[in-house]
């Protein structure tokens, strides 16, 4: 099973700053199988990007994700009130699937 | 694609868990892979399994001796069964169109709170 490790567990920044969230997996990850949801409060989970760098249907082009290996990295270019949240990044190339325990992106 | 899971949201202890899929906007048939998802403090987000609409199914093997998981193409919805639960199976169930990816989430249900209590 492919252990996702995110740092840090949570991030204090303020609107208009450039938020970096780290994933780093146990194995070596193929790039085409890595994603990033974002989950605000009392909401299900969304999928903002896949294959690691593959923006999904509506996903602001702030976001942007990059990587490959065991070293993934979901960057937010300039962070909107909206983009306050907890994101996951999840593995989906062999079974079991797998997800970080998430990062949380709160405002200072 | 839209998902909507439908259940009891109360299950005893040693009995079956049993939740439903209702697909939206997409037929069923079409190819992709449906899944589930469940979230708790406990254990985050874990992946259950999913199945595609010949049938082909995907488990997460720590749950795979109590985990089934089943397709309606002619009413578009796929159901999940979970045997002997226990309170490690209380969560929030998620439905999730998986794509081409068996073990991908493109599109998420809301949602529903399992709880497993006598």
């Amino acid at each position: 099973e492919v252990v996702l490790t995110q740092s840090p567990g949570t991030l204090s920044l303020s609107p208009g700053e450039r938020a970096t969230l780290s994933c780093r997996a146990s194995q070596s990850v193929n790039s085409g199988h890595l994603a990033w949801h974002q989950q605000k409060p009392g909401q299900a989970p969304r999928l903002l990007i896949y294959g690691t760098y593959r923006r999904f249907t509506d996903t602001p082009d702030r976001f942007s994700g990059s990587g490959s290996g065991t070293e993934f990295t979901l960057t937010i270019s300039r962070l909107e009130p909206e983009d306050f949240a907890v994101y996951y990044c999840h593995h989906y190339e062999t079974s079991p699937a797998t997800f970080g325990q998430g990062t949380k992106v709160e405002i200072k | 694609v839209q998902l909507q899971e439908s259940g009891p949201g109360l299950v005893k202890p040693s009995e079956t868990l049993s939740l439903s899929c209702t697909v939206s906007v997409y037929s069923i048939s079409s190819g992709l892979y449906w899944g589930w998802i469940r979230q708790s403090p406990e254990k985050g987000l874990e992946w259950i399994g999913s199945i595609n609409h010949s049938g082909t199914t995907y488990y997460n093997p720590s749950l795979k001796s109590r985990v089934s998981i089943s397709v309606d193409t002619s009413k578009n919805y796929f159901s999940l069964r979970l045997d002997s639960v226990t309170a490690a199976d209380t969560a929030l169930y998620y439905c999730v169109s998986a794509g081409t990816d068996p073990l991908g989430a493109a599109h998420w249900g809301q949602g529903t709170l399992v709880t497993v209590s006598s």
